[in-house]
């Protein structure tokens, strides 16, 4: 079966500007994540959606951080303004269900660089 | 709120050398545990897993992982490594009570030497 798939894979902007991930999750998984990875350290859960409503997005910036699942399919993060600190890979997760049992799959990841 | 503490963030072994990964994580109710590792180039994925039943799990390619409830740990562990188990080792703990929410240790970044 096909994996998680992001784009882009890479992204460089300024601070203050705009930028847009996208993941598509494993055909018929439920629930979605969006981890963020500072180098150096592990994934952080930013949010997480089952179908398209959100379950937890406690640790989402939200004065610049939003992410939308609106299908319950593919999902989007979006950072706007940039700032330097958000320089990390942004990793999408799938699973089928949200259970605690349940393995989640990574994508390869969005690596953003903010100069 | 659970975290994950990893010992090493760097470890150099040659191969054929035997390998343990320290992983202690502080929560006080049942968890699930979990090794991830990441390949040069590629992207995350499971190693193996601990929900309940025999402490000693068997994950992929020779791996295997010990839950001393005790100890809170969860180590990592690998009798003979290859220089193909160059890669990032990441532990994760999900609390029962808290979804499928995977909280990531820092990570260790093991290189073997051929």
């Amino acid at each position: 079966e096909a994996g998680v798939a992001q784009s882009p894979r890479y992204k460089i902007i300024e601070k203050r500007q705009s930028v847009a991930f996208w993941c598509n999750p494993i055909s018929g998984h439920a629930t979605l994540y969006w981890y963020q990875q500072i180098l150096g350290q592990g994934p952080k859960l930013l949010i997480q959606f089952q179908n398209n409503g959100v379950v937890d997005d406690s640790q989402l910036p939200k004065d610049r951080f939003s992410a939308e699942r609106l299908k319950g399919v593919d999902s989007t993060l979006k950072i706007q303004p940039a700032k330097l600190e958000d320089s990390a890979v942004y990793l999408c997760a799938s699973s089928r269900t949200g259970t605690y049992q349940e393995t989640q799959y990574f994508g390869p990841g969005t690596r953003l660089l903010v100069l | 709120a659970q975290s994950v503490s990893q010992h090493n963030h760097h470890v150099i072994l040659s191969e054929a050398a035997s390998l343990e990964l320290g992983c202690n994580y502080s929560y006080g109710g049942t968890v699930n545990l979990f090794w991830y590792v990441q390949y040069p180039g590629q992207h995350l994925q499971l190693l193996l897993k601990y929900f309940s039943g025999d402490p000693l799990v068997k994950g992929i390619k020779g791996f295997e992982a010990e839950f001393i409830k005790s100890k809170f740990s969860f180590n990592l562990r690998k009798p003979s490594v290859q220089w193909s188990d160059t890669a990032e080792y990441f532990c994760a703990v999900n609390a029962r009570n808290a979804g499928n929410m995977l909280t990531f240790g820092g990570g260790t970044r093991l290189m073997v030497k051929p």
